[in-house]
């Protein structure tokens, strides 16, 4: 069975501080990788999208893949009260002429003021 | 710009009764749908997807049921609820041959 795995937390930093998500995958042939952010009680939003080894900066996220060691991190500098959500990593392999996305059980973030 | 709707967005029912959840994608066309289901302190669980109308593939095995009578509509049915059915219900798209999804604001099933 495909299968991402995630720390459930909660990880709790101080406002300013740099947050460190952390995920594993086991399908070796998966090809796309995403982190989603979501707040309680509401839907999944998309905060970045990965495909090749390496880091990817957007702002204040950046994400890191590592496809030998089947791994994937997010990591927010000078994080903010509002990014205190749940952080969901994805990660997708092709199928039936579609993208079938499997998620982990996310990361619940606190930054406390 | 592409929108997704999904309702109703919450609702309570009895154990037995039936079930049917709309999803519904403006602005596009040909897109990839999905149904979800977030059960309280777990992840997301991958219930159908549809790559085109009456075109439905089934990840998990239960009670329920999907269907794509138009291109841009999707439709998550029960014939009779399970208390285990209660959660967090999300649709989402993509476009044909993208791999980035958009959920639509979710409808919280109780079952009581």
């Amino acid at each position: 069975q495909k299968e991402v795995e995630q720390n459930s937390g909660p990880l709790s930093v101080p406002e300013g501080a740099i947050a460190s998500l952390n995920c594993t995958y086991s399908d070796r042939v998966s090809q796309s990788f995403f982190w989603y952010r979501q707040y309680s009680g509401k839907s999944p939003e998309l905060i970045m999208s990965i495909y090749s080894n390496g880091d990817k900066e957007d702002g204040r996220f950046t994400a890191q893949l590592n496809k030998a060691s089947q791994y994937v991190s997010l990591l927010i500098r000078d994080s903010q009260p509002s990014d205190s959500a749940t952080y969901l990593c994805a990660v997708s392999r092709s199928g039936g002429g579609s993208y079938i996305p499997t998620f982990g059980r996310g990361t619940s973030l606190i930054v406390h003021p | 710009s592409q929108t997704i709707h999904q309702w109703p967005a919450t609702l309570v029912q009895p154990v037995g009764s039936p079930l049917s959840l709309e999803c519904t994608v403006e602005g596009t066309s040909n897109p990839n749908l999905y149904w979800y289901r977030q059960a309280a302190g777990r992840g997301l669980q991958l219930l159908f997807y549809s790559v085109g109308i009456g075109q439905i593939s089934s990840e998990v095995p239960q009670n329920l049921s999907a269907s794509r009578p138009q291109d841009r509509q999707f439709i998550l049915s029960s014939k009779k609820l399970l208390l285990s059915d209660s959660g967090f219900y999300l649709c989402a798209w993509t476009s044909s041959g993208a791999n980035v999804l958009t959920f639509g604001a979710g409808s919280r099933l109780t079952v009581l």
